[in-house]
């Protein structure tokens, strides 16, 4: 079974919808991360979580939400969904002696 | 700014065809830098990390170093299995665990 698992994998959506994307892992980590990743820019940090208490904004985090519902539930929310969200989304995992972070599958969302 | 610049965007390789990916990078205060591989449609795949100049890590084909502003990943007698994207992301000073990931170098080996 996978260590990261995302929900749901792809998801097409209109202008304006809310939408939820959630992270689940079983690696025993307590630090959670919620990137995106749009081609020709790399992967850009949105949120991220070091325990269930801390939520901590990312470098794109306008138009984002988060929730760390345990220490190893992380969901992503958009309010208000707009076309330039279209991207695919990335969970991700470290723990807090080790600094490499590992990743979820994806989640690719399409905005029309 | 921390920045991490990837070269080249595209390497195509023959099978056995060694060569090196580039990863330039400015950060204050390294803290790590990190190779990852991703392929189509799933999340990137942790490989290595390196934590000072000099530093080497190998596994199978893959051989990456560091210097003070650079890594190197080297591919050694590439398969066309090592056809994917690798991506390089250093960690800075500071609280945060923030990484900032290069754009990425796409490999294609061909048979």
């Amino acid at each position: 079974d996978a260590d990261v698992t995302q929900t749901p994998r792809n998801r097409i959506t209109k202008t304006g919808k809310r939408i939820m994307l959630e992270c689940s892992q079983t690696k025993g980590h307590d630090r959670m991360y919620w990137y995106r990743q749009d081609p020709g820019l790399g992967l850009r940090l949105i949120y991220y979580s070091f325990d269930v208490k801390d939520i901590n904004k990312g470098e794109i985090s306008d138009g984002y939400s988060v929730s760390r519902q345990a220490q190893a539930k992380f969901s992503l929310s958009l309010e208000s969904a707009i076309p330039n969200q279209t991207a695919l989304y990335f969970c991700a995992t470290s723990d807090h002696d080790r600094d490499e972070q590992y990743f979820g599958p994806g989640t690719r969302l399409t905005v029309t | 700014e921390d920045q991490v610049t990837q070269s080249p965007e595209a390497l195509r390789l023959q099978e056995g065809e060694s060569s090196s990916l580039n990863c330039s990078y400015t950060v204050s205060g390294l803290r790590g830098l990190f190779w990852y591989r991703q392929d189509p449609g799933k999340g990137p795949e942790f490989l290595f990390t390196l934590y000072s100049a000099g530093e080497e890590k190998e596994k199978e084909r893959l051989k990456a170093t560091l210097t003070k502003k650079e890594s190197f990943l080297h591919i050694t007698a590439p398969k066309p299995e090592d056809s994917a994207t690798y991506l390089c992301a250093v960690l800075g000073g500071g609280a945060t665990n923030k990484l900032i990931f290069g754009t990425g170098t796409l490999l294609a080996v061909q048979p």
